[in-house]
């Protein structure tokens, strides 16, 4: 499978603990995104990298969440201390450049906390 | 700021029916504008965009939309429901001048289709 992969797909977590989802875009795609959904509601722009660099964070994302891209490939999005609020399906997407603006999303990694 | 509204939470409409799905959206120039689905268990899959030219583009599986600068509108549409269609629909603006093709989300329209 040559799509977007991300991991784990599910992860319950109890507050206060760290949790780190790993997502495997598209090969030869240089952009790569994440969101967040929560349920009821579209998803939720979080940052996004161009290569190695994150070019572009929301305001959604605090100061527990880090994202980062070391190699331009793989990425990984961190949350310390968890809190009940993150709880909600955290999805990846990549592309390539950003002028057809087709994002290929991965089938998210939900995250439940206790 | 940019928005998208999708002012329809959840439709049912019979198999073989016709289906519109509407979107309003809320930016100062032309955006992109695009039509995501999402079935259960499955990443959020494009079903058509539109960038300029021709109002009416075509998309996979058999939708189209049509985008109304007049009303700020970007309807989805299908002349016939199979029952595969139901999931949830999702429209989405990026900014043309936002090389990071970042989407802004409707909250959604979840679609069920009837026997």
């Amino acid at each position: 499978d040559t799509g977007v992969s991300q991991n784990p797909r599910h992860k319950i977590t109890k507050r206060g603990q760290n949790v780190t989802f790993r997502c495997d875009p598209i090969s030869e795609h240089n952009r790569l995104y994440w969101y967040r959904q929560t349920l009821g509601q579209g998803p939720e722009f979080l940052t996004y990298f161009q290569n190695e660099a994150q070019l572009e964070k929301s305001r959604l994302l605090s100061d527990r969440f880090s994202a980062e891209r070391p190699k331009g490939s793989f990425s990984t999005l961190e949350i310390q201390r968890t809190e009940q609020g993150d709880s909600a399906m955290y999805l990846c997407a990549s592309s390539l450049g950003a002028s057809t603006g087709e994002l290929f999303f991965g089938e998210g990694s939900r995250l439940t906390v206790l | 700021a940019q928005s998208v509204t999708q002012p329809d939470i959840h439709i049912t409409v019979s198999e073989g029916a016709s289906l519109e799905l509407r979107c309003n959206y809320s930016y100062g120039a032309t955006p992109y504008l695009f039509w995501y689905v999402q079935s259960p268990g499955q990443g959020l899959q494009l079903l058509l965009k539109y960038f300029s030219g021709d109002t009416l583009v075509q998309g996979i599986k058999g939708f189209e939309a049509e985008f109304k600068r007049s009303q700020s509108s970007f309807n989805l549409r299908k002349p016939s429901v199979h029952w595969s269609d139901a999931a949830e629909y999702f429209c989405a603006v990026a900014s043309v001048y936002n090389q990071g093709g970042k989407l802004i989300f409707g909250q959604g329209t979840e679609l069920s289709v009837k026997p």
